[in-house]
């Protein structure tokens, strides 16, 4: 079965500082991965995905996160946090050998202080 | 941009009643999707819908709760004599292709309340 762990319910950051989100995951098979964020009163909008290829994968807003297949981790970076990168950030995974729904982390509030 | 809407925002029914969440999704996506959040917890897959028919689902999506796609636009999720326990944010989703590599793209949401 499929499953995704983000150990941390929250993380706090000042502005200007790296911010890292953890989330490991299990899989049979080999993964896709995906982060989401969520702002209030809103749904899930896509971050960035790893499919193949370079481990070290870009995306929205200036994050970035890193496949490590032997720790299976994708955690999640920033290399300067905005206070407006607040919000509820979700790991997904997806197994390749198995069918197209994404399961999702339980979520971790990212905090950015001023 | 295209977005998924769905209605209503926010439905509070009564314990045993029968409700209808709807979804119009964006209209190239192919694969659909309905997830749930129940407050301060993590999202849950319920169904996903290709074809017409449902691909997989989860053990949350018993035998109280359908999905269809009547006229080829309008994506919905009954779920028939509600519990307590149903009440959640409801999300739909859409991709555009098998959605394996591709990313899903979420509507806002339907909250439900069961009293």
């Amino acid at each position: 079965a499929q499953s995704v762990a983000q150990p941390e319910d929250q993380v706090n950051v000042a502005e200007g500082n790296p911010l890292t989100v953890k989330c490991t995951y299990s899989v049979s098979g080999n993964p896709y991965l995906f982060w989401y964020v969520q702002y209030p009163n809103r749904g899930l909008q896509f971050l960035l995905k790893y499919i193949t290829g370079d481990n070290l994968v870009k995306g929205s807003y200036g994050f970035e996160a890193e496949f490590n297949k032997s720790q299976t981790s994708f955690h999640l970076k920033k290399p300067s946090a905005l206070v407006s990168d607040s919000a509820l950030y979700f790991c997904a995974v997806r197994d390749r050998q198995a069918g197209t729904a994404l399961i999702f982390g339980k979520g971790t509030t990212l905090s950015v202080s001023s | 941009e295209p977005e998924v809407t769905q209605t209503p925002s926010h439905q509070v029914t009564q314990m045993g009643q029968e409700v209808i969440l709807r979804c119009v999704p964006i209209s190239n996506h192919l694969y659909f999707y309905w997830y749930r959040q129940i407050l301060g917890q993590k999202v849950e897959f319920l169904v996903s819908f290709y074809n017409n028919e449902i691909s997989e689902k989860s053990e949350i999506f018993d035998d109280r709760f359908s999905v269809e796609r009547p006229d080829g636009s309008n994506f919905t999720l009954k779920i028939r004599s509600t519990k307590l326990e149903d009440s959640a944010m409801y999300f739909c989703a859409g991709g555009e292709d098998r959605a394996s590599t591709g990313e899903l793209f979420f509507g806002e949401g339907s909250r439900l309340t069961v009293l």
